[in-house]
């Protein structure tokens, strides 16, 4: 049959604005947490990561919330720039013995106008 | 340091034929991981590797094989061609399988399955 392309959410922001990308994700056993940058033509790049006896964790320009009661995660990104146009997607790790493996979230297009 | 890389970076087969996909880890990196995407299932772990044993598999038919050599590189074979494996192929590193442990992404080999 014919298959149904992910609708992504998208945010428009001006640049210099902050921008707030939101993250449901599925595991509540899920110890580390990842946001993944990417653009046109490339793979996905790292950001910044939490850990599940964190609730928030800051880096440069970006801060990541954990909420682990209601399963949700937030990628904060401070005076956005142009640059920062991309697709960004929330990534969860269940530990154990899938270190390796990372589950996805669909993602969220985020284009800064100048 | 040079980063993930992938080769080749795009590929057209058609249908019924089968493809191999390489990738070289970041060096002194010992697992790799694969991942496909595509617009409507989004990113979807395939398998990881670590001393050249797997370790962990997504949910995918049987058609998609992977395998890893004592220096690191891997490779994934997809055999019997569909037009459904149409997508970005992405491979990621990482030092070894460790829950904190960062994963590096190459830039993807794109497949197109006519």
């Amino acid at each position: 049959g014919e298959s149904v392309g992910l609708h992504l959410p998208t945010l428009s922001v001006q640049e210099g604005d902050n921008s707030i990308i939101n993250c449901a994700y599925s595991n509540s056993a899920s110890d580390y947490f990842i946001w993944y940058k990417q653009e046109s033509g490339k793979g996905p790049q790292f950001i910044i990561d939490i850990r599940s006896n964190m609730d928030k964790r800051q880096g440069q320009r970006v801060t990541v919330l954990l909420n682990k009661t209601v399963k949700h995660l937030s990628l904060q990104i401070a005076a956005t720039q142009p640059g920062d146009s991309a697709v960004y997607f929330c990534a969860e790790n269940a530990g154990g013995t899938s270190y390796g493996k990372l589950t996805f979230g669909q993602g969220t297009i985020l284009t800064v106008h100048p | 340091k040079a980063g993930v890389t992938q080769t080749p970076r795009y590929l057209i087969k058609t249908r019924g034929q089968q493809v191999t996909l390489s990738c070289s880890p970041i060096s002194g990196h010992r697992s790799v991981s694969w991942y496909q995407q595509t617009p409507g299932q989004g990113l979807q772990f395939l398998f990881e590797y670590f001393s050249e044993t797997q370790r962990n598999k997504g949910n995918f038919p049987g058609r998609f094989s992977g395998r890893q050599f004592s220096n690191s590189r891997s490779e994934m074979n997809v055999s019997t061609l569909e037009l459904g494996d149409s997508a970005l192929y992405l491979c990621a590193s990482m030092l070894e399988p460790s829950l904190y442990n960062e994963q590096f992404f190459g830039p993807g080999t794109r497949l197109t399955v006519l």
